[in-house]
């Protein structure tokens, strides 16, 4: 069964530092879907990322980038220079080629950025 | 704004009543999928419905329905409302199915006294 593990629960940074959020992965299938969304103190759930699981390359979009390695089945996710707008939930999520075909979502991990 | 519209944005019932939760995708999206969000359970998967069928089913309990119409906006039926049915419920869309992204509604906070 697929399994998303994000064992921060709760990360405080000072503004500018730069912050790693960890997801490790569990699933059977060679064929999967990996994502990131945000949840800001407003409750809705913003889609940040998405990747597949036939495409290692790590991606950088401004202050955020994500390493995906599948030898550690991990999907990290950096936020550089740390801003206090980054304060959220984030949650990583996974869907699969068979079983549910729906999203697995983590717990998530709360980032408070300090000013 | 991701496009896909829920209503109400909040409601607030009594145990025992039933409530019903609207979500309308975004244009062009043929999935509709439905989460729950509560502090004990985390985020969990409900129910999918595609083009008017339902596709996939998730940790939905048996009071609890959906549908999906023919101009693709959903409903998801609450019955028989318990205290600890008090959550968050997101709609979600996609153009098609598990492999693409969902793009999540605003989301309806029930909250069951």
């Amino acid at each position: 069964a697929q399994k998303v593990t994000q064992a921060q629960t709760e990360i405080s940074v000072v503004e500018k530092e730069d912050v790693t959020l960890d997801c490790v992965y569990e699933t059977r299938d060679t064929t999967y879907y990996l994502f990131w969304y945000k949840q800001p103190p407003s409750g809705e759930l913003v889609f940040l990322i998405r990747r597949n699981s036939f495409d290692e390359q790590n991606e950088i979009s401004g202050r955020y980038s994500w390493n995906f390695q599948k030898s550690t089945s991990s999907f990290n996710f950096t936020i550089t220079a740390s801003q206090v707008v980054d304060s959220a939930v984030y949650f990583c999520a996974l869907s699969e080629d068979t079983g549910r075909r729906a999203l697995t979502f983590g717990s998530g991990t709360r980032l408070q950025v300090q000013p | 704004d991701s496009g896909v519209t829920q209503t109400p944005k909040h409601l607030i019932t009594a145990t025992g009543q039933r409530v019903t939760l609207r979500c309308s995708p975004r244009s062009g999206d043929l999935s509709v999928y439905w989460y729950q969000q509560s502090l004990d359970q985390g985020l969990q998967f409900l129910i999918q419905y595609y083009n008017g069928e339902e596709r996939a089913k998730g940790n939905i309990l048996e009071r609890f329905s959906a549908q999906q119409f023919p101009d693709l906006h959903s409903e998801l039926n609450l019955s028989s409302l318990e205290l600890g049915d008090s959550a968050l419920y997101f709609c979600a869309s996609s153009p098609r199915d598990y492999t693409d992204t969902q793009y999540f509604g605003p989301g309806t906070r029930l909250t069951v006294l």
